[in-house]
């Protein structure tokens, strides 16, 4: 099945500053690549995501990069602000066809005012 | 609020007691999923429908545990005889999708279990 590696385990930056958050993946196969906000007693919302047939994705302050051959992919806020302080995750398909994901440990981004 | 609801949000239970938890996913969803969430970590599949087949179970599926979508609408998920290690968030998500093309999960805020 599926491993994704995520790093950093917490992030603190300054408000204004970017923030990149980065992950790893072990199946070649995988294709769809999402990232989740998750914020203090909430599920997981979905910021992003990005299939394997482009190389980068954005949406206003946020992008996503991927790099099929070294099976990475990155999470970039930039100009970030306070509000988003979350707990970041990075997921994949836990196997190639099948629809359970497999997430990342997660990444504690804290933007400080 | 049309997205996806679970209910109870909190739990609070002894350890050998069931539980039954509820999801109602979002309208005209066909696929439903069920992971847990530990302290710290991110989700874990747990199992999942599309309608009211079950396609998909994870080895974290141990026989205490059983899922049903009986009509392809919400979704139940109970645990028999909790244990302290079933202390976790257990979280539903639904999306809309009728080919291989992997579609978004939309998650639930979860239902927090905690066994004594």
């Amino acid at each position: 099945g599926e491993n994704v590696e995520q790093h950093p385990s917490t992030l603190s930056v300054q408000e204004g500053d970017s923030a990149v958050i980065k992950c790893t993946y072990s199946d070649s196969a995988s294709n769809y690549f999402p990232w989740y906000k998750q914020e203090l007693g909430k599920g997981p919302q979905l910021i992003i995501d990005i299939r394997s047939n482009v190389g980068e994705k954005k949406d206003q302050r946020i992008a996503v990069t991927l790099n099929k051959t070294a099976k990475h992919f990155s999470l970039h806020i930039t100009e970030t602000q306070p509000e988003d302080s979350a707990v970041y995750f990075c997921a994949a398909p836990s196997k190639a066809g099948r629809r359970a994901l497999t997430f990342g440990s997660g990444t504690r981004l804290q933007v400080q005012p | 609020d049309t997205g996806v609801s679970q209910n109870p949000r909190h739990k609070i239970t002894k350890r050998g007691q069931n539980v039954t938890f509820r999801c109602d996913p979002i309208s005209e969803h066909n696929r439903l999923y069920w992971y847990r969430q530990t302290l710290g970590q991110g989700p874990e599949f747990l199992t999942y429908f599309q309608n009211e087949a079950q396609l998909e179970k994870s080895r974290l599926l141990s026989d205490r545990f059983s899922a049903e979508r009986p009509k392809g609408s919400f979704s139940t998920l109970e645990i028999q005889r909790t244990e302290q290690g079933d202390s976790a968030m257990y979280l539903c998500a639904s999306s809309l999708g009728d080919g291989a093309y992997q579609e978004t999960q939309y998650f639930g805020p979860g239902t927090r279990l905690l066994v004594l």
